[in-house]
């Protein structure tokens, strides 16, 4: 899997726009990127998954500029629930590839 | 959606004897497993590779008589840590992959479980 590179933390406030970027600068042709959500004491949960350009689901938004050397998840007005680790993970959905986390963000929402 | 369990989801014991984790797919099934292990204000890391019918890859560094894995079904894939002491206390988590997911997989096809917090006392 493509290494990634991400902020270790962040603040934010409630209602807020949050946009979390993440760096891949080895990304392969065939991979996707995706994005998990992790809670205290809880696993990893799916947000969202892109290979190119912008793709919007009911939690957030994900770009991908052309070179896709880079990503960044958008949370729409954040609330305090929001506060969560987010990992970036790069590679190849056709393949059995296991799943190697980086540090994750600990992304950190104020009242 | 795809749907792991993962049981139990915390349990304490006396340091020597055995736990076994429980990971199971609800609605699909899984020839692949993957154990996680994470302390405190860490990241998630991979353990070992579960295979369905086969003996399980460890990662580097991982002691695979300590952390014993069984895959004996398609659904239901097992870590025991034996002998534990305190150290071994952590957040155990499973993820299973969709087997049958055919073409382009929606995260990889990979589901996690809720965790199991172990306590070695």
């Amino acid at each position: 899997l493509a290494k990634t590179t991400q902020p270790i933390s962040m603040d934010s406030y409630e209602g807020q726009e949050v946009n979390i970027t993440c760096s891949h600068n080895n990304i392969a042709t065939n991979d996707y990127i995706t994005w998990y959500q992790q809670f205290p004491s809880q696993g990893p949960r799916f947000i969202i998954q892109g290979y190119k350009t912008k793709v919007t689901n009911e939690v957030a938004s994900l770009f991908i500029p052309a070179d896709r050397k880079s990503s960044t998840l958008s949370l729409p007005r954040v609330s305090l629930s929001d506060t969560a680790v987010y990992y970036c993970l790069v590679g190849a959905v056709n393949r059995d590839d296991k799943i190697i986390f980086g540090k994750g963000t600990r992304l950190h929402i104020l009242p | 959606g795809a749907v792991v369990s993962q049981h139990p989801s915390w349990v304490i014991c006396k340091s020597g004897t055995s736990v076994k984790i429980e990971c199971r797919s609800l609605d699909f099934q899984a020839t692949t497993m993957f154990w996680y292990r994470q302390f405190p204000k860490q990241s998630l890391m991979l353990m070992a590779t579960s295979n369905e019918g086969s003996k399980a890859t460890y990662e580097q560094g991982v002691e695979k008589d300590k952390f014993l894995i069984n895959h004996a079904s398609l659904t239901l894939s097992t870590l025991t840590v034996t002998s534990a002491h305190p150290e071994d206390s952590s957040f155990y988590i499973c993820s299973a992959r969709d087997s049958l997911y055919g073409g382009l997989r929606r995260n990889y096809g990979y589901t996690f479980g809720s965790g199991t917090r172990l306590t070695v006392v």
